[in-house]
């Protein structure tokens, strides 16, 4: 019934590693964004995916790879993690062109960097 | 770029009291303004959005008001409850057929003390 979904809900791991955060969403939409939250609860727009076409690319370090292999899924991979990618990670859908832009939230993604 | 700024950062309240909770955004072609609410260890969720055709909304307790000569937007709750303590983000965006960047402000720590 969960409409934006995320995982893995937590991940710890080391720096120089790389990891996965996956994303999925069962409301139908066609755009689907990542969000970082960093530890001063600021939110920033790292991604967008339209369609599974690449709209926004934030100025994010290009060790974060997006891929949206369908409209309902958009995945984040990041490599050689570094202690400063610690944040919570957010997922986010909206159906947009009519009337709502509202943007749905998954659970968020707490990553940890050691 | 669009720049949004939320004040105040942190704002106490007596149950019953009023809070309101302002933001300046400085892209004038910004047409839509959503606040979303985050409880501690949540994901943002939408509570009310203004678009840039509407002065003001209200829904129940909670009204948005906009200014667009002066750039800005704010959030009244009125009857403040403790289960409204969160974190309130204001957000600026020019929405599009192909999504929206939302742009959030800082955020706001609301605590409803009873």
């Amino acid at each position: 019934d969960t409409a934006v979904s995320q995982t893995p809900k937590y991940l710890v791991t080391q720096m120089g590693n790389d990891k996965s955060i996956k994303c999925e969403q069962n409301l139908g939409h066609d755009t689907m964004y990542w969000y970082k939250q960093d530890s001063k609860k600021f939110l920033k727009i790292m991604f967008s995916y339209n369609n599974k076409e690449l709209i926004i690319n934030e100025t994010v370090p290009n060790r974060f790879s997006p891929k949206s292999p369908d409209k309902a899924h958009l995945n984040l991979h990041i490599n050689s993690l570094e202690l400063g990618d610690s944040a919570v990670y957010f997922c986010a859908s909206s159906q947009d062109g009519g009337y709502s832009y509202e943007q749905y939230f998954g659970p968020g993604t707490r990553l940890t960097v050691t | 770029g669009e720049n949004v700024e939320q004040h105040p950062s942190t704002l106490s309240v007596q149950e019953g009291d009023s809070a309101v909770i302002k933001c300046t955004y400085s892209d004038s072609a910004s047409n839509y303004f959503p606040w979303y609410k985050q409880e501690l260890g949540k994901r943002p969720q939408l509570i009310i959005d203004i678009r840039s055709n509407v002065g003001e909304k209200k829904d129940q307790r909670i009204a948005v008001t906009l200014n667009k000569t002066a750039k800005h937007f704010s959030l009244h709750i009125t009857e403040t409850q403790p289960e409204d303590s969160a974190v309130y983000f204001c957000a600026a965006s020019r929405v599009g057929a192909s999504g929206s960047r939302l742009t959030f402000g800082e955020g706001t720590q609301l605590t409803v003390n009873p």
